[in-house]
């Protein structure tokens, strides 16, 4: 299948300092991409849908100005949390869907800690 | 009511046992039916995907859809110890979204 990569894996930072998860399709172009939220023990949350080259679109609820996506090429998707705080920390997961695809595939997913 | 409901588990059964886990939903307007599964601290991971009613067959995996009940299974035969991890039912609108279900935590007992 094919192959999402997000870096880091895991990362630490302090409070109000600004933190960038980065999602890259390795072997296809992805037009559009999404990027989730888990808390442990819950279900995947859609945060936002990023197309290629346009403004994400963001879910209720959720900050456009905290979490900033953008996804400037066909394989590359960054997730910005900025001024992060402990109730940010999280483990965040991107998915890329393939041009004309109708399958998504997921990336190993970043665990933030904010202390 | 949640669009889409699943029994988050624990669901313990032997080795070798078949193992049935199901979602229910809602909104008829979901499209495509799928099936993840995610070990601990990883992303999920594709299983099975869908989008008409009956029954698809992968190796050991059968995902079976009945759109009239808004019912989806997945039945894994022969369980292993590997198998063991939350698997998620997922749904794709037609806006090109995907919602989750909250997982079911499975494990396999040697």
């Amino acid at each position: 299948g094919a192959v999402v990569s997000q870096h880091p894996s895991w990362v630490i930072c302090k409070s109000g300092t600004s933190v960038k998860i980065e999602c890259r399709s390795l072997d296809f172009q992805a037009t559009t991409m999404f990027w989730y939220r888990q808390f442990p023990k819950q279900s995947l949350m859609l945060m936002a849908t990023s197309n290629e080259g346009s403004k994400a679109t963001y879910e209720q609820g959720v900050e456009k100005d905290k979490f900033l996506i953008n996804h400037a090429s066909l394989t590359l998707s960054t997730l910005t949390v900025t001024s992060a705080h402990p109730e940010d920390s999280s483990f965040y997961i991107c998915s890329a869907r393939e041009t004309g695809n109708t399958e998504a595939f997921f990336g190993q997913g970043t665990r933030l800690t904010v202390v | 009511q949640k669009e889409v409901e699943q029994d988050p588990g624990p669901l313990s059964v032997p080795e070798g046992a078949i193992v049935s886990l199901n979602c229910t939903y809602s909104n008829s307007a979901f499209q495509y039916f799928m099936w993840y599964r995610q070990y601990s601290r990883k992303g999920p991971e594709l299983l099975m995907y869908t989008y008409s009613s009956g029954n698809k067959e992968d190796g050991r995996f059968t995902a079976q859809v009945d759109k009239s009940s808004k019912y989806i299974s997945l039945f894994i035969r022969d369980s292993q110890p590997s198998d063991s991890a939350t698997y998620l039912c997922a749904m794709r609108t037609r806006d090109d979204k995907i919602i989750f279900g909250k997982g079911t935590r499975l494990h396999i007992l040697p």
